[in-house]
């Protein structure tokens, strides 16, 4: 059962044009969302996250974007750059008391920026 | 301030043998989280730990895993027996209360 969808596995864009990155999800108790950014070999780095009180969160060239009637968010990206060239993962979570915030993940988008 | 440190960075195992994967949090971080990542597949929860303590174990497989985090030295996840099916890079993360978690470099196990 697949909480946190990321339908596109991959997606290439011009250098300078703007990439849009998507991701559904399925659980109404999520209330925090996050991007991370995975280079091969490393492990993924926190980008940029929305609560579900707000509808934009925006720093630099990253910007988020959630629609909570339709469970789904979307990371923007302008300009792209090639080093933008990484899997980029959303991920969910919500307070369960002891549980604290686990984060459930979508299956990543390998964004390719063609200079 | 150094980031979370896992090692060894790669293990290969036969099958039958115990693999044991470490991760130091980054510093004043009492909150540590194990996720595995399966090929062509998303992180995937497995333990959540703060020191001494297992929170929530509900993404660890009921058998020959365990995972721990002492009051002193790393955290260790622990493999017993290990099969081909646990070949997987599995991933530290620590928070120092709720924010964002940072993440390590990973461990890649390869079962033989």
């Amino acid at each position: 059962d697949q909480q946190v969808k990321q339908n596109s596995p991959s997606l290439s864009v011009q250098e300078g044009r703007i990439s849009i990155l998507n991701c559904d999800y399925t659980n109404s108790m999520f209330d925090y969302f996050l991007w991370y950014k995975k280079y091969p070999a490393e492990g993924p780095t926190f980008l940029i996250s929305i609560s579900s009180i707000k509808d934009k969160n925006e720093d630099g060239r990253f910007t988020v974007f959630l629609n909570k009637s339709a469970k789904h968010l979307s990371l923007h990206i302008v300009p792209s750059q090639p080093g933008d060239s990484a899997v980029y993962f959303c991920a969910a979570s919500y307070f369960s008391g002891g549980s604290a915030r686990q984060l459930t993940f979508g299956s990543g988008t390998q964004l390719t920026v063609l200079p | 301030n150094a980031g979370v440190m896992q090692n060894p960075r790669h293990l290969v195992r036969r099958r039958g043998q115990e693999a044991r994967l470490r991760c130091s949090p980054m510093k004043g971080h009492s909150h540590v989280y194990w996720y595995r990542q399966l090929p062509e597949e998303g992180l995937k929860f497995m333990v959540y730990l703060q020191k001494e303590n297992i929170i929530d174990e509900s993404g660890m497989p009921k058998e020959r895993f365990s995972a721990e985090f002492p009051k002193e030295g790393p955290s260790i996840l622990r493999i017993q027996q290990v099969v081909r099916g646990d070949s997987a890079a599995y991933f530290c993360a620590s928070s120092p209360d709720l924010s964002p978690l940072h993440f390590g470099n990973g461990t890649r196990l390869t079962v033989t």
